[in-house]
């Protein structure tokens, strides 16, 4: 069965500095996707970046960057000059490509100092 | 574009009753999620709908039940609740074909007494 782990809990970062957030997982599928999500405080989720299993180059959405490497099955993801507003929960969800069946990590809580 | 919309938002009900959860997806969007998320669990898999048809469903029992209509609207139902199924129940909408983004609605706040 697939499984992803997030082994940190809780993170904290200086607002404008850098943080990673990591995540692993097991699969013996070949064809999958990798996502990060965040949830605010009381808000809904929302999607941060996507990563194709077969795209060797590394995702970025604005200050959002992930670094996958697929023979560790690791997918930590990168925040750049961290905001207030980029305090919240971050999930790491993982498919199957034709299986629909999302498994998501444990979230990691992200709290950003100013 | 309008985003996920879920109703009710908060709800309160007795062990033993059952449930009716709704969730609209984004307009186009075929392919409905549903999941649990409790403190202690995280978030769980319950079901995908696809043009009205169950794709997948994760590890629950079968009071845990879902279906989905011809405008893609979906409903979930939980029959003879229990005091463990106080949870947010998050719905989330994607294309459903080639495309595995999901876009999630705010959730119904399910508090069983």
């Amino acid at each position: 069965a697939q499984t992803v782990t997030q082994s940190q809990p809780e993170m904290s970062v200086q607002e404008a500095e850098t943080v990673t957030l990591s995540c692993t997982y097991d699969t013996s599928e070949s064809d999958y996707y990798l996502f990060w999500y965040k949830q605010p405080p009381s808000r809904q989720m929302i999607l941060v970046i996507r990563q194709e299993a077969y795209k060797q180059q590394n995702a970025t959405e604005n200050r959002f960057s992930v670094n996958f490497q697929k023979a560790a099955k690791s997918f930590s993801l990168k925040i750049s000059d961290s905001q207030l507003g980029d305090a919240a929960m971050y999930f790491c969800a993982y498919i199957g490509a034709g299986t629909y069946k999302y498994i998501f990590g444990t979230g990691t809580r992200l709290k950003v100092l100013a | 574009k309008a985003g996920v919309t879920q109703t009710p938002r908060y709800l309160i009900k007795t062990r033993g009753q059952q449930v009716t959860l709704s969730c609209s997806p984004i307009s186009g969007h075929r392919s409905v999620s549903w999941y649990q998320q409790t403190p202690g669990q995280g978030l769980q898999f319950l079901f995908e709908y696809f043009s009205e048809t169950q794709r997948n469903k994760g590890n629950f029992p079968g009071r845990f039940s879902g279906r989905q209509f011809s405008n893609s609207r979906s409903e979930m139902n939980v029959s003879t609740l229990e005091l463990g199924d106080s949870a947010l129940y998050l719905c989330a909408s994607g294309m459903g074909h080639g495309s595995y983004e999901q876009y999630f609605g705010p959730g119904t706040r399910l508090t069983v007494t």
